[in-house]
Order: C-alpha cells, then structure tokens, then sequence
C-alpha cells in the first residue's frame, strides 16, 4: 500500500539550515497533496506545512513561515522541507504525511517514521 | 485562528470500558475534524475523517460525531491495544491538531 521514509535529520546549530527528505513508494505520489507534522519531545502534533498535489499551492504554521519552504519533485516521488533559521524550538521530530483522496478535508491515512530535528549550540 | 480544546487530556479506564473523548472548536469548521490514534514511538494512526466516518481498517468500536462545534470519539469497549493518546485535527482553512488526550489503564 506504499510507504513514506524520512530522511535529513540531525543535530545543527541555532541560525543554521536543514533539508529534510521524505521519498515516497507504492502509490502515484503526485495525485495526493502532502504534509509536514511535527512533535517536539515530549509534546503534542503540530502541522508545519502543506503542498497540493501539483505544487499549485502551499502553506505554513505561523512560526514557521518565511524560515521553512515545502517543495515536491513528482518525478523523483519525494518531499521535502528546506528548514531556514534554525531555533531551539523547532526541536521536534518530524513526520511526512499523505493526504487522503477520500476526503476533500486533508486527513493524513500515511505517515512516516520520523526524523528527528535538534536545534542546539 | 481557530483553536482546539481537546478534553480531557487524560483519562484512566478499564478493559471493556466505554470511553469518551471531546474536541471543541473555537468557531464553525463544519464537519472538518479527524481523529488519530498515537502509541509511543509511533507515527499517529488515522481513525475518523471527517468528523464520522471510519478509516478502513479500523474497528468498528471506534466511532465519531458532532454536534455544532464539539465533536466526540467513542471507544465502545477498550481494548488493550486502545492504551494510547488520542489527537483531534482540524482541516477549515488551516490545520491545527488538539492537544491530545493520554488513555491509560485503570
């Protein structure tokens, strides 16, 4: 039924950059839009990004916008979120999601493992 | 924004116990409300889409409803594999999740 697999993580500085990946498998990657959630340690889900199915369109959690930028390349089936400006609060491990097809209300039926984001100096 | 009150944020319960979990919205998001399920160390599972209806694969003692504003997830008989914390999401506009609710064993 398809897999998505997070990559890039680490350990970076405050005020640095991160790319993270998320290379999906097993479905036709570019009829669905995609996601970013995040949890910090300990804490609850936060949504971080969204890009629809063809790029047309995205959007951002407020403390993440003009820092973070989400982009797909549909021929290489992967997402990926370019994490700017690093802060210690952005510390979270963070999971792709898909969107479902069966509703119009962006629910995420596939996620992936996670990789973990530590912003520390 | 609209804001998400999740309640309680957590709960202790018995095997076969009928379990109750709430999401209040701050304002009309109609019937955009999902439910998910989150075991330690795992990536949330979806339950509910759309305020009602029942992911596949998902067993049917879990359901979900509205009414106005409040959305509900009921758990008909827990199960052991129930232990877990619940997340409500809401998809009108923008997407924010509620702040989890932790169901632990009696």
């Amino acid at each position: 039924q398809g897999q998505l697999v997070e990559s890039g993580g680490g350990v970076v500085q405050p005020g640095r950059s991160l790319r993270l990946s998320c290379a999906a498998s097993g479905f036709t990657f570019g009829y669905y839009g995609m996601h970013w959630v995040r949890q910090a340690p300990g804490k609850g889900l936060e949504w971080v990004a969204l890009i629809r199915h063809d790029g047309s369109n995205e959007d951002y959690l407020d403390s993440v916008k003009g820092r973070f930028t989400i982009s797909r390349d549909n021929a290489k089936n992967t997402l990926y979120l370019q994490m700017n400006s690093l802060r210690a609060e952005d510390t979270a491990v963070y999971y792709c999601a898909r969107a479902s097809l069966l509703t119009m209300i962006d629910a995420f039926d596939m996620w992936g493992q996670g990789t973990m984001v530590t912003v520390s100096s | 924004d609209i804001q998400m009150t999740q309640s309680p944020s957590s709960l202790s319960a018995s095997v076969g116990d009928r379990v109750t979990i709430t999401c209040r919205a701050s304002q009309n998001i109609n019937t955009y409300l999902n439910w998910y399920q989150q075991k330690p160390g795992k990536a949330p599972k979806l339950l509910i889409y759309a305020a009602s209806s029942l992911q596949s694969g998902v067993p049917s003692r879990f359901s979900g409803s509205a009414s106005g504003t409040d959305f509900t997830l009921t758990i008909s008989s827990l199960q052991p594999e129930d232990f877990a914390t619940y997340y409500c999401q809401h998809s009108y506009r923008t997407l924010a999740f509620g702040g989890g609710t932790k169901v632990e064993i009696k």
